[in-house]
């Protein structure tokens, strides 16, 4: 079965530095991969979807990037500030309207 | 536009007694989705529901829990004799009949098992 995985349980950087989070999936490439932030005691809320046959997607600050040969999603943010602190969440699906599997999320600190 | 309303926020049950949990769509969305999320875990998938239809339960235990989206009303997960192992937060989401499969969330119920 696929696994979403996000090596990186927790990751610190300096305000106005640009954090990088990875997703790496297992098995057959997905349709869609989504990014998802989740504040503590609050449900995650959407950020971006990128396809199977986009390269990138970038939205404001945001910019996510889909790698079919190296079966990976990296998750940039530029010009971080402290209010980006949360934790993202991949997720992937094989088709629209199919339930998402989620990884386990990665907590961002962003330090002034 | 009211996103998607999940109660209770929390609730605290006894071995033993029954949890439900309410959940009601976006406007306008008819696939609901239940997800659980321990602590220091992902979110894991339970059931996919749309209007008086159960579509995927593959995720959802065989014993004790079951979900329903009736024609009028929230969809319900109802979990009977509830353990110690069932508190968890419980988030419902929503996505539009057509759509790239982005889910919309709910701020979720916390149940607490004493």
């Amino acid at each position: 079965s696929q696994k979403i995985e996000q090596n990186s349980e927790a990751l610190n950087i300096q305000e106005g530095k640009t954090a990088t989070l990875t997703c790496n999936y297992t098995n057959y490439s997905p349709a869609y991969l989504q990014w998802y932030r989740q504040d503590p005691g609050r449900g995650p809320v959407f950020l971006l979807l990128i396809r199977e046959n986009e390269k990138e997607k970038r939205k404001e600050r945001l910019k996510v990037t889909f790698d079919t040969t190296l079966k990976q999603s990296l998750f940039h943010i530029t010009a971080s500030q402290p209010a980006d602190s949360a934790t993202y969440l991949c997720a992937e699906s094989p088709s629209g309207n199919t339930p998402l599997v989620f990884g386990k999320g990665t907590r961002l600190s962003v330090i002034a | 536009n009211a996103g998607v309303m999940q109660n209770p926020r929390h609730l605290v049950r006894r071995r033993g007694q029954e949890a439900r949990l309410r959940c009601s769509p976006m406007k306008g969305h008819s696939h609901v989705y239940w997800y659980r999320q321990l602590p220091e875990e992902g979110l894991k998938f339970m059931v996919y529901l749309q209007k008086e239809n159960i579509i995927d339960e593959s995720g959802m235990p065989k014993e004790r829990f079951s979900a329903e989206f009736p024609k009028e009303g929230p969809s319900i997960l109802r979990i009977q004799q509830v353990v110690r192992g069932d508190s968890a937060a419980y988030f419902c989401a929503s996505s539009p009949p057509s759509g790239d499969g982005e889910l919309f969330f709910g701020e979720g119920s916390r149940l607490t098992v004493l």
